[in-house]
């Protein structure tokens, strides 16, 4: 099977550009959490969508939102770019129920901001 | 709130040698995860191995070992007749008993030496 897919792998914007970033989550997965890992740190909470609804938020501005569509596939979305937003944005899927599943993470988005 | 500390930023061992990874947590919660993840130049997020805090026998998976402390709130990683392919940067994360939100360490970079 597949594993959580995401793209695309590289991608270089400008400040105030707006960025749309992709994650398809491994099959029968419902529950997708995005990150971010600024180069050097451990991963931050961004959000977390089960069901196509949004169940938790990060400490990240009105600028970061994102969506789950039907099949489960995710988008984060990026406007008014900064310069700190520069890093590897990870996707993990989820999927048995209960608290002692697994989370599992996709290669990552490198994203540049100039 | 929950707070994750590693505090050996860099670590080498030679090969087929054992070596600790330390980790601490805080946290007031009584019902949580704690994992450790393995991160290497490719960017994927691994899971190496998880705890349940309930559990009170220390989570092992194959050369990998844990030592859970709860009362010290201490989860350190064990890696025995370490390789080659263990080079990587390692995180230790914490999970809330059914929150998704994963609170991620700094990072620990092993360098495995042949």
């Amino acid at each position: 099977d597949a594993g959580v897919t995401q793209s695309p792998t590289h991608l270089i914007k400008t400040r105030g550009q707006h960025v749309t970033l992709r994650c398809s989550p491994i099959s029968g997965h419902k529950s997708v959490s995005w990150y971010q890992q600024v180069l050097g740190q451990g991963p931050q909470f961004i959000f977390q969508y089960y069901e196509k609804e949004e169940r938790g938020r990060g400490n990240f501005p009105d600028r970061f939102s994102a969506r789950q569509f039907p099949n489960y596939s995710s988008e984060l979305n990026v406007n008014a770019l900064l310069l700190g937003d520069s890093a590897l944005y990870l996707c993990a899927s989820r999927g048995l129920a209960g608290p002692t599943d697994t989370q599992y993470f996709g290669p990552g988005t490198r994203l540049t901001v100039l | 709130a929950q707070t994750v500390t590693q505090s050996q930023p860099e670590m080498s061992v030679q090969e087929a040698e054992t070596v600790t990874l330390s980790c601490t947590y805080d946290t007031s919660e009584s019902n949580y995860y704690l994992f450790w993840y393995k991160q290497p130049p490719s960017r994927q997020m691994i899971l190496v191995i998880r705890q349940e805090a309930y559990k009170q026998q220390n989570a092992t998976e194959n050369r990998f070992s844990v030592n859970f402390q709860k009362a010290a709130k201490s989860f350190s990683l064990k890696i025995s007749d370490s390789q080659l392919g263990d080079t990587a940067m390692y995180f230790c994360a914490f999970r809330m008993g059914r929150a998704q939100k994963l609170v991620f360490g700094q990072g620990t970079r092993l360098t495995i030496n042949p």
